[in-house]
């Protein structure tokens, strides 16, 4: 069975800080790292996602680092607020998405 | 959300029974998902479909059939329900493949077998 693995599993800062989530990979086909947030009673939704033949990407105050000899990559939430509080998920892929089990973010003021 | 609407958002039922779980999009995308999400599991592919009537199996397959006769629903059956698919189900769309295109989730359906 792929696997993604993520971590940690929950994780607290305060505001403006920078919380950093984890994941790795097993199946070097995969070639599509997206991240998904996810509100309480929403569905997940994509936030921002990375292709194995860049390092990086930032999208606002979100940023991918992807470390492809590492088979890892990570989220990095610069200046956070206590709206991202919320669950999220990297997933990766190429037919089919495998999910980590996900991050419970909260932020406090 | 891509106007993906899920039926009933809540259920009970008992084990044994059988459940239908039901999917709608108004966005005329292609390819149509049934997730699962469990504490300490993340989310789980069930099965999913590339058209009408094109479907394969995902990664927690066993125990649930899908239908899909139009391209805007999606139909999640459980044949005879069991505690362990106690979950919350996720429908979701893409307009192409999943690493070229992201994937629209609706808000889920609870489900309880008890």
């Amino acid at each position: 069975q792929q696997q993604v693995k993520q971590s940690p599993q929950s994780l607290i800062v305060q505001k403006g800080g920078i919380p950093i989530i984890n994941c790795a990979y097993e199946n070097t086909a995969f070639d599509y790292f997206p991240w998904y947030q996810q509100f309480p009673g929403k569905g997940p939704a994509l936030l921002i996602a990375i292709r194995p033949d860049v390092s990086e990407k930032k999208e606002g105050r979100f940023t991918i680092s992807f470390n492809k000899s590492a088979k890892q990559f990570s989220l990095h939430i610069m200046d956070s607020q206590p709206g991202d509080s919320a669950t999220y998920f990297c997933a990766a892929g190429y037919s089919a998405l495998i999910f980590g089990k996900g991050t419970t973010l909260s932020v406090s003021s | 959300d891509a106007g993906i609407t899920q039926s009933p958002r809540h259920k009970v039922t008992e084990t044994g029974t059988p459940v239908t779980l039901r999917c709608h999009q108004t966005e005329n995308h292609r390819y149509m998902y049934w997730y699962r999400q469990d504490p300490g599991h993340g989310l789980r592919l069930i099965h999913y479909s590339y058209g009408v009537k094109d479907t394969d199996k995902g990664e927690v397959s066993d125990g649930y059939s899908v239908s899909r006769s139009k391209t805007e629903d999606f139909l999640l059956t459980l044949e005879s329900a069991t505690s362990s698919q106690t979950s919350v189900y996720f429908c979701a769309t893409s307009t192409g493949a999943v690493d070229n295109s992201p994937l629209h989730f609706g808000n889920g359906t609870r489900l309880t077998v008890t």
